[in-house]
């Protein structure tokens, strides 16, 4: 079972709009929660990246929120741009552990 | 060069063919990754280098998976005798250090369809 469940799978909002990402997470013990923006054909790029006591942080329009203790974490797009248009991925690391667990990601489409 | 680099972006493979791809991580990175993702999906882990060091290829799917970085830079992954299934995007990521929160940046990827 994957330790990292995101949802939705895939939206589709207007230009303009704001739209919220959800991730879940199960993985122990806790390093860091990352999401990642992932443009057609391209690879991810990180965005943010969040420690256990960090609530929030944000990157321009993206602002990533994390609840330790529920292990949920949100990415929320203020202001959508066409160039939004991407899969986001979230991505939880266990403590001394390099590998990375990854969600399947949201995709996220812009339209005008 | 400013990130990491793969090659080739795109690669067609008859079945049973073998077949190299490269990486080049970011100058100075001392942990290589490469990943395997099908479409639709998150990358899964192939392997782990530290420097030259293999330390951990428990992601490889079958010992037709081979992997090397011998001077601790360019990276290669091997896939001999391609199967079907080998079809996906394989990406290479570089991080400066070895501790986890370490960012890997990651390159764009590889594209084999196998045919």
């Amino acid at each position: 079972k994957n330790q990292v469940e995101q949802s939705p799978q895939s939206l589709i909002i207007l230009e303009g709009k704001n739209c919220t990402l959800q991730c879940n997470y199960t993985v122990s013990p806790f390093s860091n929660l990352r999401w990642y923006k992932q443009d057609t054909g391209r690879g991810p790029v990180s965005l943010t990246i969040m420690t256990f006591s960090e609530n929030t942080k944000s990157n321009g329009r993206y602002t990533a929120t994390l609840d330790a203790d529920t292990k949920q974490s949100s990415l929320h797009i203020t202001a959508s741009q066409l160039s939004d248009s991407a899969s986001y991925i979230c991505v939880v690391s266990a403590l001394n552990d390099y590998k990375l667990s990854f969600g399947a990601g949201t995709t996220v489409t812009v339209r005008a | 060069g400013a990130g990491v680099s793969q090659s080739p972006r795109y690669k067609v493979a008859k079945r049973g063919q073998d077949v190299a791809l490269r990486c080049d991580p970011i100058s100075g990175h001392v942990s290589l990754f490469w990943y395997q993702q099908a479409l639709g999906q998150g990358p899964e882990f192939l392997t782990y280098f530290q420097n030259e060091a293999q330390l951990d290829k428990s992601g490889l799917p079958s010992d037709r998976f081979f992997a090397e970085r011998p001077e601790g830079s360019v990276s290669t992954l091997k896939i001999q005798r391609t199967q079907q299934e080998d079809s996906a995007v394989y990406l290479c990521a570089s991080s400066l250090e070895v501790v986890a929160k370490n960012i890997q940046y990651f390159g764009a990827g590889t594209r084999l369809s196998v045919l």
